[in-house]
């Protein structure tokens, strides 16, 4: 069975550029969870998706969304990219939502100059 | 809220010899316990959970109990090899509410030595 895919694995950009992530669930899972793991600041929780609506964020600002699609793949969107956006995106999948296990990807590395 | 605290790190230890990262976790009602494993460059991987007191959780040689008593959830095993070089993040899903989220700990860093 294959896992949580994330693409690209790397991405550079420039401040004030928009970034978009993109995350496949495991086949089978409905919930599509992002988190920020940035420097310093540990795993912190961005937004989470499910069946396709947006169930919960994190305390981000509204310039980082996301959406869902039908076949319950994710993107993520950071618009006005900031110096410290610079982080490991990870994407995380689980059958359900809400306290069930999460399965996460390889991530992707954000580097915003 | 919810908090999970980890053991600071790194651990620097010998191959073959006894690991213990401590991890004590503040929660309203009754989380799921996991602990993820990251090894350099990589994404997080499901080392084990326990979703309800006194379970034991147990994968590759690692173990660690869900105790409310003393809100802990310890990871240890009793032999580790080189190869278990990595990242150890300690985590809880919010029992109380149906936020979706996991809470992490800071991740302590393990380095073994041959």
């Amino acid at each position: 069975e294959a896992g949580v895919t994330q693409s690209p694995t790397h991405l550079i950009k420039t401040r004030g550029q928009q970034a978009t992530l993109r995350c496949s669930p495991i086949s089978g899972h409905t919930s599509v969870y992002w988190y920020q793991q940035a420097l310093g600041l540990g795993l912190q929780f961005l937004l989470w998706y499910d069946e396709g609506e947006e169930r919960n964020r994190g305390n981000f600002p509204p310039r980082f969304s996301g959406r869902q699609f039908p076949n319950y793949s994710s993107e993520l969107n950071v618009n006005a990219l900031e110096l410290e956006d610079s982080a490991l995106y990870l994407c995380a999948s689980s059958r359900y939502g809400g306290p069930e296990t999460q399965y996460f990807g390889p991530g992707t590395r954000l580097l915003v100059l | 809220g919810d908090s999970v605290t980890q053991m600071e790190g790194p651990v620097t230890l010998s191959e073959e010899a006894f690991l213990t990262i401590n991890c004590t976790y503040t929660a309203t009602g009754y989380p799921s316990l996991f602990w993820y494993v990251q090894y350099p460059g990589e994404g997080l991987q499901l080392l084990l959970k326990a979703t309800k007191a006194d379970d034991k959780g147990s994968n590759k040689g690692f173990e660690a109990t869900y105790r409310k008593e003393t809100t802990s959830f310890h990871l240890e095993k009793g032999s580790v090899q080189v190869s278990d070089s990595a990242v150890y993040f300690c985590a809880l899903s919010e029992g109380s509410s149906n936020t979706g989220k996991l809470i992490f700990g800071q991740g302590t860093t393990l380095q073994v030595k041959p």
